[in-house]
């Protein structure tokens, strides 16, 4: 069974860059059929998309963040990033890595991570 | 983007009681719906995917339905261990959209 572990600082300064890393295991990033993505939630807020990486290396990103964010794979650490530059405080939140699972007929969240806790602050 | 709205917030009900949760998407998205579980300090877990096919391991009492614009989350009997908040989430076009969510508390 897939299991996904996010890791990163949990304090990131203004207008400095949130750099996040999640490990899988159970699984293979460098394989067709999955999305691996990334979701926040600010404190007492609802749930964000951010964006994913496929196989190949495709990426996909939410407009609203898209002039900032980077997610990116690494096949010989098996693992997937994310890069989000000049934060403030509105970034402030839990950050989930997850696997959206593609099919031709359907697509879920099949997987998350245990989420982390980013804090922008000085 | 597609929004997608869910009614109600926050419901209060009792433990055995039939529970149902809203969600309309601005657009048609087919059956391209799930819908999610978060308990406190936990990531959301899938219950429903596709708008009606229950997750592997997911109980029986929870069931989805709808397409287009209009779907439903039911709990045919609340348990103690369903009180959480509940997402739908769209996967017709990108960006992915979720429900703002809805609180299920104990009354």
């Amino acid at each position: 069974q897939v299991q996904l572990q996010e890791s990163g600082p949990g304090l990131v300064r203004p207008s400095q860059t949130l750099s996040l890393t999640c490990s899988v295991s159970g699984g293979t990033v460098n394989s067709a059929g999955y999305y691996w993505t990334w979701i926040r939630q600010r404190p007492g807020e609802g749930l964000e998309w951010i964006g994913y990486v496929y196989f190949g290396g495709k990426t996909f990103y939410n407009p609203s963040l898209e002039s900032r964010v980077l997610i990116s794979s690494d096949t010989s650490k098996n693992q997937f990033s994310l890069t989000l530059s000049s934060v403030t405080a509105a970034d402030t939140a839990v950050y989930y890595c997850a696997r959206e699972f593609t099919t031709y007929y359907y697509n879920y969240m099949s997987a998350w991570g245990l989420g982390t806790a980013v804090t922008v602050s000085s | 983007d597609i929004q997608m709205t869910q009614s109600p917030s926050f419901l209060s009900a009792s433990v055995g009681d039939r529970v149902t949760i809203t969600c309309r998407a601005s657009q048609g998205i087919r059956n391209e719906l799930g819908w999610y579980q978060q308990k406190p300090g936990k990531a959301p877990k899938c219950l429903i995917y596709a708008a009606s096919t229950l997750e592997s391991g997911v109980p029986s009492r929870f069931s989805g339905s709808g397409s287009g614009t209009e779907f439903t989350l039911t709990i045919s009997s609340l348990q103690p261990e369903d009180f959480a908040v509940y997402y739908c989430l769209q996967h017709n076009s990108y960006p992915r959209t979720f429900g703002q969510g809805t609180k299920v508390e104990i009354k």
